[in-house]
């Protein structure tokens, strides 16, 4: 399954399947992105990052892709389970050494179905 | 330990009312935020500290008044607040090494609403 982040809220996915979350991100500044999941209840955890030198990196069974021509952010997770199900923010940075400031995108929930 | 600890976990407060929402991590990192969320919204930066002195606020009323007394420790005190504040309010910290970027821990939250 695949979202749009901005336009698509949400994301339903069978077990198992592999799952496509967007992201278009608004400054072409921002050097460094991140993926947060967020549970109910709970504050976001971190998923994986990304510099903007790189364009693809890869997690456990996560892989963020960064397409910088068009500003737009990517997280694949493979093999869906259960635990899955939250809501992923995508956030960019901009400033550094202690002046760091995280533009959170809207969020897309994702819902695997059993 | 990888772990931002946030007290208390919920909050009522009348709008006269004046409380303090702390939080707290030993992972020796040097900066720490606040964040504002409100339901089915992404996070919002209030504030930023950085080697304990405030360094980002993100044009916030001075009805919170942020407090960072040492290293670990991070406060928000809260005067006067009105019903439109209530929301999970967040705390993160990240290491400051030169000019890297770190990614931010996330606390739990406190949830508060203001009756």
């Amino acid at each position: 399954g695949e979202s749009v982040g901005l336009h698509l809220p949400t994301l339903s996915v069978q077990e198992g399947d592999n799952s496509i979350i967007n992201c278009a991100y608004s400054n072409s500044a921002s050097d460094y992105f991140i993926w947060y999941k967020q549970e109910s209840g709970k504050g976001p955890q971190f998923i994986i990052d990304i510099r903007s030198n790189m364009d693809k990196r890869q997690g456990q069974r996560v892989t963020v892709l960064l397409n910088k021509t068009v500003k737009h952010l990517s997280l694949q997770i493979a093999a869906t389970q259960p635990g899955d199900s939250a809501v992923y923010f995508c956030a960019e940075n901009m400033g550094r050494g202690g002046n760091e400031k995280l533009t959170f995108g809207t969020g897309t929930r994702l819902t695997i179905i059993p | 330990d990888t772990e931002v600890t946030q007290t208390p976990k919920h909050l009522v407060m009348g709008m006269t009312n004046k409380k303090s929402l702390k939080c707290e991590q030993h992972m020796g990192h040097r900066a720490m935020y606040w964040y504002k969320q409100k339901a089915k919204k992404p996070p919002e930066l209030m504030f930023v500290y950085s080697y304990e002195k405030l360094s980002i606020n993100e044009s916030v009323p001075s009805r919170f008044s942020p407090e960072c007394p040492n290293s670990s420790l991070l406060n928000l005190h809260l005067h006067a607040l009105q019903p439109e504040d209530s929301a999970l309010y967040l705390c993160a910290s990240s290491q400051v090494t030169g000019g890297a970027i770190y990614e931010q821990y996330f606390g739990p939250g406190t949830r508060l609403t203001v009756t």
